[in-house]
Parts: structure tokens; C-alpha cells; sequence
């Protein structure tokens, strides 16, 4: 099984809201990935945690806020965003940072009005 | 940093056509290739991969990809395509050291069109 789950599969908000986007792995994989995709493009790689701690942050505007609660969760707390941060919003896992590929999840729709 | 070129932005063929779709990276160490498929409306999709060994890859639905060290290039393949085989596809590089440890570098995507 190599199933990825993101919950919700699309979300509205204005600039004044919070939420979170929420990604789920029981593969036991210890590196989980956020990734942003605009309409024809590659995904952009957002953050990376390895063992539950953050590896990787590509320089992602704090109103993005990462978590990842244990091993087998990741979380993408949004607030105050802009027009300009609708996109696909992807996860994705891997057994390790070094030990690929990487899995992807079927992502968010986020829609920020 | 690592950059990964695919030269294709769209191609179109007719059921049955054979299909190559280049892809290039530029890193000169040890990589990991991928290649991955994203159909209308459905997330990514992992179709190939290569780590070592033959440098000749099959992958799910009749793909192949072959890993071409002296080129840097990790073209895909296949001998007939079909309508179904429409979507985007994206080709994607890691090497696990140093600053590109856990990063996945890809390609602009291909396009592909197949008409019935």
C-alpha cells in the first residue's frame, strides 16, 4: 500500500481565516514533504520532516506553518493568506530522506478569496 | 543546484504512435531518476524509477525509461500509446547529499495529447 490521504480535498478562505490542511501515511515512513503545485507547473517543494522534526523550509512565508504532530502525520496551518497562495497543495512521503521515492498524496484545492 | 530540463512543453500523437519524452539534468554525481504521471483531476503517480543497476527501467502501463550516464538524460518511452495515456508528466531528480538531501528536483512537465 503506498496511500497518501489529504484531508480536505478542497477549501475556501478569505485572508482573515485559519485553517489547516491535514496529511495522513501508515506506510511507516519517516520523511514527509509539503510540496505547492500551481496549474501546469511542477510541484515547488515547500517544507520536509525527517523523524518528525523539520528538515527543510524553502524560505515558505511564516502565514504558512507547518507541524508534524508524529510519525505518521503532517499538518499545514494556514493564516492570513493572499490571493496569490491558491494552488494544489501536495504531501508527500518517502521510508526515509535518503531512501526514495517519494509518494504523493491526492492534495488540497485551496481556493484563498 | 540541480536543474532538470524537459524539452517538450506539449506533444500530441495519435493512438498507437510510439512516444519519447526527454528529460535532462545537469547534476555530474550519483542521482536518483523518476519519472511521474499526472492525469486530469488525479495527483501524481509514480511511473519509473532508477537507483542503479540496468540502466534500462520498466514501469507500470508499458512504460520504459533508459538512464543515459555519458548524456545525463532519462528519456521515457513507449511502443504504442493510448488515449488513456493523456496527461502530464514530469520527470524528477534527487542526489542524496550535501544541501539536496530530501529534495526532488523537477522538470516543467510534458503534456501529452493523444487523440483515438
Amino acid at each position: 500500500d503506498t496511500e497518501v490521504t489529504q484531508t480536505p480535498k478542497h477549501l475556501v478562505m478569505g485572508m482573515t481565516n485559519k485553517k489547516s490542511l491535514k496529511c495522513e501515511q501508515h506506510m511507516g515512513h519517516r520523511a514527509m514533504y509539503w510540496y505547492k503545485q500551481k496549474a501546469k507547473k511542477p510541484p515547488e517543494l515547500m517544507f520536509v520532516y525527517s523523524y518528525e522534526k523539520l528538515s527543510i523550509n524553502e524560505s515558505v512565508p511564516s502565514r504558512f506553518s507547518p507541524e508534524c504532530p508524529n510519525s505518521s502525520l503532517l499538518n499545514l496551518h494556514l493564516h492570513a493568506l493572499q490571493p496569490e497562495d491558491s494552488a494544489l497543495y501536495l504531501c508527500a512521503s518517502s521510508q526515509e530522506l535518503t531512501i526514495l521515492p517519494q509518494y504523493f498524496g491526492p492534495g488540497t484545492r485551496l481556493t484563498v478569496t | 543546484a540541480q536543474s532538470v530540463s524537459q524539452h517538450n512543453h506539449h506533444v500530441i500523437l495519435s493512438e498507437a504512435a510510439s512516444l519519447e519524452l526527454g528529460c535532462n539534468y545537469s547534476y555530474g554525481g550519483t542521482v536518483n531518476l523518476f519519472w511521474y504521471v499526472q492525469y486530469p483531476g488525479q495527483h501524481l503517480q509514480l511511473l519509473l524509477k532508477y537507483f542503479s543497476g540496468d540502466p534500462l527501467v520498466k514501469g507500470i502501463k508499458g512504460f520504459e525509461a533508459e538512464f543515459i550516464k555519458s548524456k545525463f538524460s532519462f528519456n521515457l518511452r513507449k511502443p504504442s500509446v493510448q488515449w488513456s495515456d493523456t496527461a502530464e508528466y514530469f520527470c524528477a531528480v534527487n542526489a542524496d547529499r550535501g544541501s539536496t538531501l530530501g529534495r526532488l528536483y523537477f522538470g516543467r512537465g510534458t503534456q501529452l495529447t493523444v487523440w483515438p
